[in-house]
């Protein structure tokens, strides 16, 4: 069966700081993955999403960037935290046309 | 453009008593719909879909959803409230294109109570 990873589950960083989020899919092979941010517990803003290795789509223009350097590994990063960066962020991965399996997330807040 | 609309930001139920959560689209050709639920601090659980076939759909937890077109509804269902069922409850419509990208209502937060 299929299984997503996000690490780590909660982080706290300082304005200006890198960032770095890690998600890996397991038991299945060229899966679309996908990056969203959730604010204040309502509705999910899609980031990045990516149809293979190195093909990033960005929905936003924003401080964070994304790389796919292996098929089944989705990065999230920036160069420099804001405070706006804060939010819960969810890693998904899909087959076309079919529904998303999301991970568990992660817990960023910027201070 | 494509769009999903939940109307109601909380939707407020007795422990026992039918619950309907509602969602409307908005899409060209033929619509592929799905449910989600979300516990809070955790990633989002997937419910239920149509795609095609009956128009209404079973899903996980006792839920259910009727895809009626003329109305462009899919609205979620469930015969018997739990407790246990408030959750956040998004809808979602599947883009355009073979990206898989998902369109998302706003959500909907539904409250049971004992």
């Amino acid at each position: 069966s299929q299984t997503i990873h996000q690490w780590p589950a909660t982080l706290v960083q300082p304005v200006g700081s890198p960032l770095s989020l890690e998600c890996t899919v397991e038991g299945t092979s060229n899966p679309n993955l996908y990056w969203y941010r959730q604010a204040a517990g309502r509705g999910l803003q899609l980031l990045f999403y990516s149809v293979g290795i190195g093909q990033i789509s960005s929905e936003v223009p924003q401080n964070l960037s994304a790389s796919r350097p292996q098929d089944r590994q989705f990065i999230l990063s920036s160069k420099k935290l804001l405070l706006s960066d804060s939010g819960f962020y969810l890693c998904a991965w899909s087959v076309p046309a079919s529904e998303q399996f999301f991970g568990p997330g992660t817990r960023l807040t910027v201070l | 453009a494509q769009s999903v609309a939940q109307p109601e930001d909380q939707v407020n139920v007795a422990e026992g008593n039918p619950l309907t959560v509602k969602c409307t689209y908005s899409v060209s050709g033929n619509p592929y719909l799905f449910w989600y639920v979300q516990y809070p601090n955790r990633g989002l659980q997937f419910l239920l879909k149509y795609i095609t076939g009956d128009n209404l759909v079973k899903g996980s937890y006792g839920f259910e959803a009727e895809f009626n077109k003329s109305q462009t509804s899919f609205h979620l269902k469930k015969p018997s409230a739990l407790v246990s069922d408030s959750a956040l409850y998004f809808c979602a419509v599947h883009g355009s294109g073979n990206t898989g990208k998902l369109i998302f209502g706003q959500g909907t937060t539904l409250q049971v109570k004992p």
